[in-house]
């Protein structure tokens, strides 16, 4: 079955680095885009990132735009995000999803379990 | 940018039905998705393209959207219903395209 198991969530300080990974397993990797969304404590959820199944395109939302890079390894079926200039606001659980597209309309049909970032000092 | 508006909050009883609205400028001609969400869990797709449900997701749950307004609909509510649901659409901006979800709205049975 379809399986997602983010990592590499931590605690890190205000204008740190971080890297996700997502490892996907159950489908073919290769085939499905990818997104990155996530959650504060105590709000909703958040989209930040996107990439299409071969990583030709690549889209951020607006609070993550030029600080976050969404990637992936086909040969590895891992889905990265590369997190630099982390703020206080960026703390959030990060789930990695499937992006589900049938007939031009998508959406995301299966989710990880998120990993934990806390930006802190 | 696009809007997707949700009450915080919905109560009902077990066995009564829930309807939770999400409000966006004419969000009839976008294709809408409601995903359940449980504290600790991975959020979990219930409606997809207005009206269909994937499959393991019970009847109880259906979908539809017109105007202004999309609405999740549970009918005979359980108490593992009780969850936060969350709205999302695609749109586009400068040509690119981006999610967006509702804030969410959270369902308690009584």
């Amino acid at each position: 079955q379809v399986q997602l198991v983010e990592s590499g969530g931590g605690v890190v300080q205000p204008g740190g680095s971080l890297r996700l990974s997502c490892a996907a397993s159950g489908f073919s990797f290769s085939t499905y885009g990818m997104h990155w969304v996530r959650q504060a404590p105590g709000k909703g959820l958040q989209w930040v990132a996107v990439i299409w199944y071969d990583g030709s395109e690549m889209y951020y939302g607006d609070s993550v735009k030029g600080r976050f890079s969404i990637s992936r390894d086909n040969s590895k079926n891992t889905l990265y995000l590369q997190m630099n200039s982390l703020r206080v606001e960026d703390t959030a659980v990060y789930y990695c999803a499937r992006r589900y597209c049938s007939g031009g309309i998508c959406h995301l049909d299966y989710w990880g379990q998120g990993t934990l970032v806390i930006v802190s000092s | 940018s696009y809007v997707l508006t949700q009450p915080p909050s919905v109560s009902v009883a077990p066995g009564q039905t829930a309807r939770i609205t999400c409000g966006g400028n004419n969000i009839g001609s976008k294709r809408v998705h409601w995903y359940q969400h449980k504290p600790g869990q991975a959020p979990v797709v219930v409606v997809y393209e207005d009206i269909d449900r994937p499959s393991g997701i019970p009847e109880r749950f259906s979908g539809s959207n017109s105007g202004n307004t999309a609405t999740l609909t549970i009918s005979r509510v359980e108490a593992g219903d009780e969850a936060d649901y969350y709205c999302q659409v695609w749109d586009r901006s400068n040509d690119h395209p981006y999610v967006v979800f509702g804030g969410g709205t959270k369902v308690t049975v009584l």
